[in-house]
Parts: C-alpha cells; sequence; structure tokens
C-alpha cells in the first residue's frame, strides 16, 4: 500500500531561520511526488511536482528535493507569510492510478 | 473563473439527510478528483474522473456516497443518509490531463448534526 509520512508534525521558527520538511514515502513506483501548501481555510496550493531521484526544483525560498526514499522541502531565511501547512503526495506509476496519497502535513510557523 | 469552484462554502446538515456538494473545475480539464480531509489530516482520495467516466472510484467509504460528472465539467459528490462521520472538508480538484498538478478548490464544509 502506497504511505506518505511527515516530518515533524509541526515547527517554529523564528523569521530567516532556515530548516527543512521531511516527506517519507513507500509507493509501488513512483510517478510523481508533488508539494502542496495549503493556508487554514482555504484549499491546497500546488508549489512543485519532483519525477524523479535527484531532481531539485525551488521557487522563491522553497527548494524541493528527491531521492528514492524521500523528499525534502528546504526553506530559506523564511518570513512570516510563509506559515501554513505543507502537504506531500505521491502518485503511483501504475495504468489507470491517478489518485494522490496525502501525507497528513507538517504545519509550519515563522515568528517575526 | 480563473480556479476551481466550490459551492457551497458551508454546508450544515441534521443526521439522515440528503447533501449535494458541487464542484466547477478549471475550463478545458479533462481530469477531475474529490478528496476529503478530516481536521490535522491530509486529503483523502474519494473518486476521480476522466471526462464523463469515473475511472477510479475506489475511495468512496460506503455506498452512500455517490458522485456524477455528466457532461465532463461540472461535478457533483452526492452524500445519502448523512452521518456525524460524514463531518470534513470535501475538496475537489481538476488538472489538465491525468498526468498533470491538480489545482484545487477551497472546499466545502460539511457539519453534520
Amino acid at each position: 500500500e502506497d504511505q506518505v509520512t511527515q516530518s515533524p508534525e509541526a515547527l517554529r521558527l523564528q523569521e530567516g531561520e532556515s530548516s527543512s520538511l521531511n516527506c517519507s514515502y513507500t509507493v509501488s513506483g513512483l510517478r510523481g511526488l508533488f508539494w502542496y501548501r495549503q493556508d487554514p481555510g482555504k484549499g491546497p496550493e500546488f508549489l512543485f511536482t519532483l519525477y524523479s531521484a535527484g531532481e531539485e526544483k525551488e521557487k522563491e525560498r522553497l527548494k524541493a528535493t528527491l531521492t528514492k526514499k524521500e523528499s525534502f522541502l528546504h526553506i530559506t531565511a523564511p518570513k512570516p507569510e510563509d506559515s501554513a501547512t505543507y502537504l506531500c503526495a505521491v502518485q503511483a506509476a501504475i495504468q489507470g492510478a491517478q489518485k494522490l496519497v496525502f501525507g497528513q502535513g507538517t504545519r509550519l510557523t515563522i515568528n517575526p | 473563473g480563473a480556479g476551481v469552484s466550490q459551492t457551497p462554502s458551508n454546508k450544515v446538515t441534521e443526521k439522515g439527510k440528503y447533501v449535494e456538494l458541487r464542484c466547477d473545475p478549471i475550463s478545458g480539464h479533462t481530469a477531475l478528483y474529490w478528496y476529503r480531509q478530516s481536521l490535522g489530516q491530509g486529503p483523502e482520495f474519494l473518486i476521480y474522473f476522466q471526462g464523463t467516466g469515473a475511472a477510479d472510484d475506489s475511495g468512496l467509504p460506503n455506498d452512500r456516497f455517490f458522485a456524477v460528472r455528466p457532461e465532463g465539467s461540472v461535478s457533483t459528490l452526492k452524500i445519502q443518509r448523512t452521518e456525524r462521520g460524514d463531518s470534513a472538508v470535501y475538496l475537489c480538484a481538476s488538472s489538465f490531463s491525468a498526468n498533470t498538478e491538480a489545482f484545487f478548490g477551497q472546499g466545502t464544509r460539511l457539519t453534520v448534526v
């Protein structure tokens, strides 16, 4: 069964304090790994898709990396507006399997 | 509109009642998904449509849940004989095709009292 585990569950940082969020996964063949940001009361907002080990993508203060067993979301010099829940999800490379399997998320708080 | 639109934003219903939740996907997106999210958890897959047909309904919890997409655009999630355990945020997402990133709506918060 495909499974995604995110750690830590919650993380508090000071503004400017860089850190990383972890997403460990088991999947029967990976088609893609997705990162989303979710603000309270809103739907998830797409950030990145990673397809193969070694791939990296960047957007502003965020950088996502992928290995065969896990993905990291690195946040550099975060600002209070980066506070949100970050969700990781995998899509299996199985014919007809299009669903995303999500982790429980990491709730990130950046204090000014 | 530019994004995925879900109506209503909030729905409170009594136990045992029937509810319908609506999703308007991004124009031109052929793939549509329904997910359910409980407090403090990630979204859980319910059903996936490619065009008008339900290509994967393996996430529907039981036969009280049903979804349609008759013209390949708007979708409706229908829940019969609602139970308190059905209370959650129901999220809809659409994507241009099956293997591209999905964009989510803001969700419908369903509360069964």
